[in-house]
């Protein structure tokens, strides 16, 4: 079964647009750790943020902002006034201690900022 | 955080032949793994290498495949044998350091002709 559900596959917007990524997981452990993970047309994996499943504060960097609520399972990513140099593949990602720690990756949005 | 280096970064090889990635870890993590990304898909976990001992193969993943080495704690090799053009894909490693983040190379993206 599919741990990590991103349920978007691709956003297009216009520069200076807000976007909002979703992402909903699902686990039994009360120990867990989420994490959103950026890919560039380069291919590399760029770290954006870690959560653990204790700490429900939501969080801001510069223009982006995360929304965890473990009510509805839910950890989004809002990248607000978007540019073009956002554009990427956007995973969302579990870390589950009864999992031996393994991420489990979500199928990735993919957006697109227009100029 | 940990800084993988992982080579090549970009092979074009024949089918039927063998590719060996490897990644060395600047700093000691205590996992490290090797995820597969096929074209326009996301990754998926082939196996958590042990240090000293056997790799641990997620389902759909075999030994004679993916043969995998962990001789000490910051360096792994993954080997991709006897490849077929469906084994094109980025083939990535991650360690898990000791604050629970993890750190990933920067892919070896893989064609076979």
């Amino acid at each position: 079964a599919q741990k990590v559900t991103q349920a978007q596959t691709e956003i297009s917007v216009v520069e200076k647009e807000d976007v909002t990524l979703d992402c909903v997981y699902e686990t039994r452990d009360t120990t867990y750790y989420l994490f959103w993970y950026k890919q560039p047309p380069s291919g590399e994996l760029v770290f954006l943020i870690r959560r653990n499943s204790f700490d429900e504060q939501n969080e801001i960097s510069g223009r982006y902002s995360w929304n965890f609520q473990k009510s509805t399972s839910s950890f989004n990513f809002t990248i607000t006034a978007s540019q073009v140099v956002d554009s990427a593949v956007y995973f969302c990602a579990l870390s589950e201690v009864s999992n031996d720690y393994k991420l489990s990756f979500g199928a990735g949005t993919t957006v697109t900022v227009r100029a | 955080s940990a800084v993988i280096s992982q080579k090549p970064s970009r092979d074009i090889c024949q089918r039927g032949t063998s590719l060996t990635i490897q990644c060395q870890v600047d700093s000691q993590v205590t996992m490290m793994f090797w995820y597969r990304q096929q074209p326009g898909q996301s990754l998926t976990l082939i196996a958590t290498a042990n240090q000293g001992s056997e790799a641990t193969y997620e389902s759909g993943f075999v030994i004679d495949k993916f043969p995998i080495s962990r001789p000490n704690l910051t360096f792994s090799t993954l080997t991709v044998s006897n490849m077929s053009p469906e084994d094109s894909s980025i083939y990535l490693c991650s360690g898990l350091g000791v604050n629970y983040g993890y750190t990933f190379g920067s892919g070896t993206r893989l064609t076979v002709v």
